[in-house]
Parts: C-alpha cells; structure tokens; sequence
C-alpha cells in the first residue's frame, strides 16, 4: 500500500502566485515526521521544511509552510510568492521508526513527486 | 566540508558486470542510506546503515549489497548488474534518527545505465 500519495504530477502556477502541493500519508505510528525536498532540475535533493506529529503549529520557513491536518492525515507544502526558480520536482516523505541490530533508525519513504512548473 | 559525496557520477555497464558506487560523508552522521530513483517511482530506499557494521535492507534490496567498516564511508555494491537497475542512485545521511527534524542530507547521485 501507498504510504505517501502525491496526487498531482504537475502543477503550474504564475509568477507571485501561490500554490499549494499535496501529500497524504498513511501510517499506524504515534511519532512519526513529514518532510518535503526540492528536487531542480540539476538533480540534486534540497531539503524545505519538517513537520513533526506531535507539533501543534504548522511548520514555517519562509516562502514555505506546511498545511498539517493529522485527522485527514495530510501535509500539503504551501509556496508563497512563486518564484521562476521555484521550478522543480518537489517530494514529500515520511519518516518512520524501523530497526537494525537493536537501533532504531528513522528512515524515510518518498511520494511520486510534483513537478511544478512557474510561468512568468 | 565536503558534506556528502558520490563517486561515479556517471557509469555505464553491461548486463552482468559488478560495480561498487561509492558514498562518503565528513560531517560523523551515523546514519546513511542508498535510495535509488526511477521516473514516476519518487525515491526508494535500498539499504541503510546505523553505525559502523550495522546495516539492514530497505525497501528494494535485491541485487544490491552493502558494508559499513568506517562511520566515513558507505559502498554499494552491484553484484551482477541487470537492465532494470538503471536508475540514479543517491546515498545520503543524518546525524539522527529524523525524529526532531533532521534532515537527511543527499549526495550529488549517480546515473547508472546497465545495457
């Protein structure tokens, strides 16, 4: 099963504008965290913002903020002002307690990604 | 600080070749891990490491093997590769278990076509 859906494979938004990219997630842990990445087109992963479940604030930085609604079980990222380097693919993940030799390890599991396009 | 780097950038192999792709970090995360990324796939995990000779599969392992001898470096290994591992391939890693936000910081990738 899907842990982490992105519904949109492409978005696109003017110059200035706001857009908004979703993510649900699925998950029977009480702890667990959401995290979204930028990905340009030079390939490399830039990390945006975190949320953590038990945070009762929605997380901020910047342009960036991140719609938290734990009931419907989704992290929307919310980009104000666009900008034309705003252009990329954009992952949601969540991060998730495992286990190796007796440690516990957050790994991370990735949505499809969203590839937002902004127009001048 | 160099932060996380991966050495090829690029590679091309033939159907049953090996290969090791190499990842290395300087900043003493503990943590690291091999994602590979397909299109219309996101990122998925392979393997992961805790620390010094502790790792454990992830999501897609087969086909792959890895060793942690040094908390600096962490290889992937490509037994005999196959046409369906031509991906990109990223290592990445943490100084936590992400549980307060850290963030898991990726290396540059490298773009593996197996003919």
């Amino acid at each position: 099963a899907q842990k982490i859906t992105q519904t949109q494979p492409g978005m696109f938004v003017q110059e200035k504008e706001a857009v908004t990219l979703d993510c649900t997630y699925d998950t029977s842990d009480q702890s667990y965290g959401l995290f979204w990445y930028k990905q340009p087109s030079s390939g490399e992963m830039i990390f945006l913002i975190y949320q953590g479940s038990y945070d009762e604030q929605n997380a901020t930085e910047g342009r960036y903020s991140l719609n938290f609604q734990k009931a419907r079980k989704s992290a929307n990222l919310v980009i104000s002002a666009s900008q034309l380097g705003d252009s990329a693919m954009y992952f949601c993940a969540m991060r998730e307690e495992s286990n190796a030799g007796g440690t516990s390890y957050g790994k991370l599991t990735f949505g499809q990604g969203t590839i937002l396009t902004v127009h001048p | 600080n160099a932060g996380v780097t991966q050495t090829p950038k690029f590679q091309v192999l033939k159907t049953g070749q090996s290969m090791t792709l190499q990842c290395a970090q300087d900043m003493n995360h503990e943590y690291m891990s091999w994602y590979r990324q397909d299109p219309g796939m996101g990122l998925r995990l392979i393997h992961y490491s805790v620390g010094a000779g502790i790792t454990d599969q992830g999501e897609v392992p087969n086909g792959y093997n890895v060793s942690r001898s040094t908390t600096e470096d962490f290889p992937l290994r490509l037994l005999s590769a196959a046409p369906s591992q031509t991906s990109v391939y990223f290592c990445a890693s943490s100084y936590g278990l992400g549980e307060f936000g850290e963030t898991q910081y990726f290396g540059p990738g490298t773009r593996l076509l197996v003919l």
